[in-house]
């Protein structure tokens, strides 16, 4: 059963980069049939994408957040990872990697998720 | 951006009643909207995508309906358990966007 765990530090200070690991278990990350991406919730709200990635290394960012994102995958290592810079309190939240299939219409929806991290950004 | 627009924001329901939840596209998305549940400190579950389509072992009670720009998720018959946050989810285009969520409270 294919299971996604994100990690990293719990704490960044403002101005700094934003490193979150995702790592794939139980299937290949380099499978075709998938995207792997970045979701965010801040405490209490509602969810953003961030951007997502193909075992390829093809990206697709959220313009709002594009000029700050980036997002790359290991094959060898069976993850993938984001890092967000410039950060600030408003990009405090918990972060979710998810699968979702790359044969959608044109897009899927995520049907996998890791349980997420919470990322706060604080001096 | 496609907006997704989710109402109501809150629901307090009895058990066995039924809910509906609706969520609007600020532009028409064809069936390409998906439903998620996320229960309290947990990550969010799909429930039905692409409007309607079920998902393996999501209770038969779930259901969705809609096209276009106008969509709803139902929960026939609620049960205890379904007490979360709803929210839907639009994959038509790039950047994907989700509604800001439908908390349904159990009475």
């Amino acid at each position: 059963q294919l299971q996604l765990q994100e990690s990293g530090p719990g704490l960044v200070k403002p101005s700094e980069t934003l490193s979150l690991t995702c790592t794939v278990s139980g299937g290949s990350i380099s499978s075709s049939s998938y995207y792997w991406g970045w979701i965010r919730q801040p405490p209490g709200k509602g969810l953003e994408w961030i951007g997502s990635i193909y075992y390829s290394g093809s990206t697709y960012y959220n313009p709002s957040l594009k000029s700050r994102v980036t997002i790359s995958v290991d094959t060898s290592k069976n993850q993938f990872s984001l890092k967000l810079s410039s950060v600030t309190a408003a990009d405090t939240a918990v972060y979710y990697c998810a699968r979702h299939p790359a044969y959608g219409d044109p897009w899927d929806a995520f049907d996998i998720w890791g349980q997420g991290t919470m990322v706060t950004v604080s001096s | 951006e496609i907006v997704l627009t989710q109402s109501p924001d809150f629901q307090s329901v009895t058990p066995k009643e039924k809910v509906t939840i609706t969520c609007r596209a600020s532009q028409s998305i064809g069936s390409s909207l998906h439903w998620y549940q996320q229960k309290p400190d947990q990550s969010p579950k799909l429930l039905i995508k692409y409007a309607s389509q079920s998902i393996s072992g999501v209770p038969s009670r779930f259901s969705g309906s809609g096209s276009g720009t106008d969509f709803t998720l139902t929960i026939n018959s609620l049960e205890a358990e379904d007490a979360a946050a709803y929210y839907c989810h639009q994959s038509s285009s790039l950047p994907l966007t989700f509604g800001g969520g439908t908390k349904v409270e159990i009475k």
